[in-house]
């Protein structure tokens, strides 16, 4: 298969910065997404990253590494609103390019 | 906000019965998706769509079909209900541009008790 692996839970302090690692097989791969999901709502796209290097949007930011298999999403000033579930998704080349996604991270936010 | 509507939104039904769940979608998005969520797995493609009538299985396809006889909708059925297939079911669609995102529908709780 195509393994994505996250970290199952992480837990941070308001006002804080935390980084969720993602990690993939690098065979195939064409592009990284991340997306939030509050429990009992739909995931929403936070952002893409198909070339190495940080994308920053606001508070958060995403970065990757092709060769070595890696991105991490950045969230700097954590607020409680911020707790949720973290989703990585990789598109690989060959499957249609439909993204395949990672366990996710549950992230929980303590004031 | 991407417009997709699932329904119903949530539904028990017993062992052995059909079940057929139905995405809207007003974005004109050629491809649709269905996913299932459940604790310890993530996301897990069941079938998608890249066209009318253009249909294929993705990762845990068995026990699922698939309907697209229009753009805007795509219904999923199970033919007879187990209780493995308890979850949160997501439609999502896209463009299928290189980089551009799925965009998820409300998402439907089946139960099968």
């Amino acid at each position: 298969g195509q393994n994505i692996d996250q970290p199952t839970e992480m837990t941070a302090t308001e006002g804080a910065i935390v980084q969720i690692n993602c990690t993939y097989q690098t065979s195939g791969f064409n592009g990284l997404f991340w997306y939030q999901q509050h429990a009992g709502e739909a995931p929403t796209f936070l952002s893409y990253n198909v070339l190495d290097g940080l994308e920053e949007k606001g508070r958060f930011s995403s970065f990757l590494s092709r060769s070595k298999g890696y991105s991490y999403l950045l969230l700097k000033e954590l607020q409680m609103k911020d707790s949720a579930s973290y989703l990585c998704a990789v598109r690989f080349s060959g499957g249609s390019y439909i993204p395949t996604f990672g366990r996710g991270t549950s992230l929980i936010v303590h004031p | 906000d991407a417009g997709i509507t699932q329904s119903p939104r949530h539904k028990v039904t017993e062992t052995g019965t059909p079940v057929t769940l139905r995405c809207h979608q007003t974005e004109n998005h050629r491809y649709m998706y269905w996913y299932r969520q459940d604790p310890g797995h993530g996301l897990r493609l069941i079938h998608y769509s890249y066209g009318v009538k253009d249909t294929d299985k993705g990762e845990v396809s068995d026990g699922y079909s698939v309907s697209r006889s229009k753009t805007e909708d795509f219904l999923l059925t199970l033919e007879s209900a187990t209780s493995s297939q308890t979850s949160v079911y997501f439609c999502a669609t896209g463009t299928g541009d290189g980089n551009t995102e799925a965009f998820f529908g409300q998402g439907t709780r089946l139960t099968v008790v």
